[in-house]
């Protein structure tokens, strides 16, 4: 079966701090992998996605990068951490190969930037 | 652009009640709509995903309904237990005649759902 890692699970980093969240899937090939932020009252926001390794696509200018080396790996980084990135933070992913495949979450990064 | 609105924002009713929560979106080119659960503090469960072309899905106790053409989908929860509590989100992935939608959702603010015992 398929499983969705993410960490860490909570993450309290100070203003101007470098940012590194991983996630990884396992006993799947090829996924589709994506990034959603979820801010208090503001429901989920798609920040990036990829269909293969190297292939990042942004859907939100922002302070936030993304990068898949491997895979089933992908890591969301910040050089310098603002207050208005701290959130709640997902990583999904789902099947390329299987038509209308749901969308599956990791436990998501509760980020506090101080 | 796709909009997607849930209604109530919040619900509180009592065990063993059967309810209805409600999702609307503003596009109905939509290629399906899946539904979820998220319990405070974690990642969200898929429920059920409903394809464009079927009108409803079940599992369990839940039955979702989709009406493509006014832009509307329903989840039904029958016999709602307190362990149904948590937050229910839906989100719709958009059709793409050229395939590139890349699987991308938009989703509603979700309905918090509390059942009381």
């Amino acid at each position: 079966s398929q499983t969705i890692h993410q960490w860490p699970a909570t993450l309290v980093q100070p203003v101007g701090s470098p940012l590194s969240l991983e996630c990884t899937v396992e006993g799947t090939s090829n996924p589709n992998l994506y990034w959603y932020r979820q801010a208090a009252g503001r429901g989920l926001q798609l920040l990036f996605y990829s269909v293969g390794i190297g292939q990042i696509s942004s859907e939100v200018p922002q302070n936030l990068s993304a990068s898949r080396p491997q895979d089933r790996q992908f890591i969301l980084s910040s050089k310098k951490l603002l207050l208005s990135d701290s959130g709640f933070y997902l990583c999904a992913w789902k099947s390329r190969d299987v038509l209308n495949s749901p969308l599956h979450f990791g436990n998501g990064t509760r980020l506090t930037v101080t | 652009k796709q909009e997607v609105t849930q209604i109530p924002a919040a619900l509180s009713v009592p065990e063993g009640e059967n309810l209805v929560l409600n999702c609307s979106f503003t596009d109905s080119a939509i290629y399906n709509l899946q539904w979820f659960r998220q319990d405070p503090g974690k990642g969200l469960t898929s429920l059920l995903l409903i394809q464009s072309s079927q009108r409803e899905q079940t599992s369990g106790r839940l039955n979702a309904s989709l009406d493509k053409s006014s832009g509307r989908s329903t989840l039904y929860i029958a016999a709602s237990q307190p362990g149904d509590s948590a937050t229910y989100l839906c989100a719709v992935r958009v059709s793409n005649a050229g395939g590139t939608s890349y699987g991308k959702l938009t989703f509603g603010q979700g309905t918090i759902l509390t059942v009381h015992p």
